[in-house]
């Protein structure tokens, strides 16, 4: 069964620092692997996908992240952090559209909480 | 442009009732979903639809919840006598349909409280 696992309820980084939000996945087959983004009080919004290529993905507002196939993971980076990107991350990976069952939903993480301080 | 489109927002109700949450997936996707997001449980697959498909219902957490989707568009999402546990922010998604690698497009959300 496809997993996702976010090892940090929150991460603290002070304004202009480099951040980085852990993710860990497990799957059978190819991943494909997301991150979204949460502020207070509203929807999920995309951030970036690995789906193929370049280990290196780079997405919206100065977020990247980088797929390890060694280590299963796909941690999100910044270098340099704002205070407003606080907010709550989540990692998804995407399970299969092919096969009995299979429905292509985003199995998501627990979340991490980014505290991003003056 | 138009993204997903969720109502309404808010909606608080009293136990026993029932309630009727409705998402405008973004034109031409075929695929959408439904997610709940409750305090401290994360964010929970309910149902799938994609086209004229059967939908993937194995993610309703009881018989009380039911969804439907007209016409390959719209979606209802019904949740019928309702309890105070199913208080959390109902999140319909869409995607354009076949490939793994397509992105799901997240609506704002139906904020429900049941008193």
């Amino acid at each position: 069964a496809q997993s996702v696992a976010q090892p940090e309820d929150q991460v603290n980084v002070a304004e202009g620092n480099p951040l980085t939000v852990k993710c860990t996945y497990s799957v059978s087959g190819n991943p494909y692997l997301f991150w979204y983004v949460q502020y207070p009080n509203r929807g999920l919004q995309f951030l970036l996908k690995y789906i193929t290529g370049d280990n290196l993905v780079k997405g919206s507002y100065g977020f990247e992240a980088e797929f390890n196939k060694s280590q299963t993971s796909f941690h999100l980076k910044k270098p340099s952090a704002l205070v407003s990107d606080s907010a709550l991350y989540f990692c998804a990976v995407r399970d299969g559209l092919h096969g009995s069952g299979n429905t292509g939903k985003l199995i998501f993480g627990q979340g991490t909480t980014l505290q991003v301080k003056p | 442009g138009a993204g997903v489109s969720q109502s309404p927002s808010n909606k608080v109700t009293e136990k026993g009732k029932d309630v009727e949450l409705r998402c405008d997936p973004i034109s031409g996707h075929t695929a959408l979903y439904w997610y709940r997001q409750s305090l401290g449980q994360g964010l929970e697959f309910l149902i799938y639809f994609q086209g004229n498909s059967a939908p993937d219902k194995s993610g309703l957490p009881s018989d009380r919840f039911s969804a439907e989707r007209t016409g390959g568009s719209v979606s209802t999402l019904t949740i019928q006598r309702t309890q105070q546990e199913d208080s959390a922010v109902y999140l319909c998604a869409s995607s354009p349909g076949q490939s793994s690698g397509n992105t799901i497009y997240f609506g704002e959300g139906s904020w429900l409280t049941v008193v």
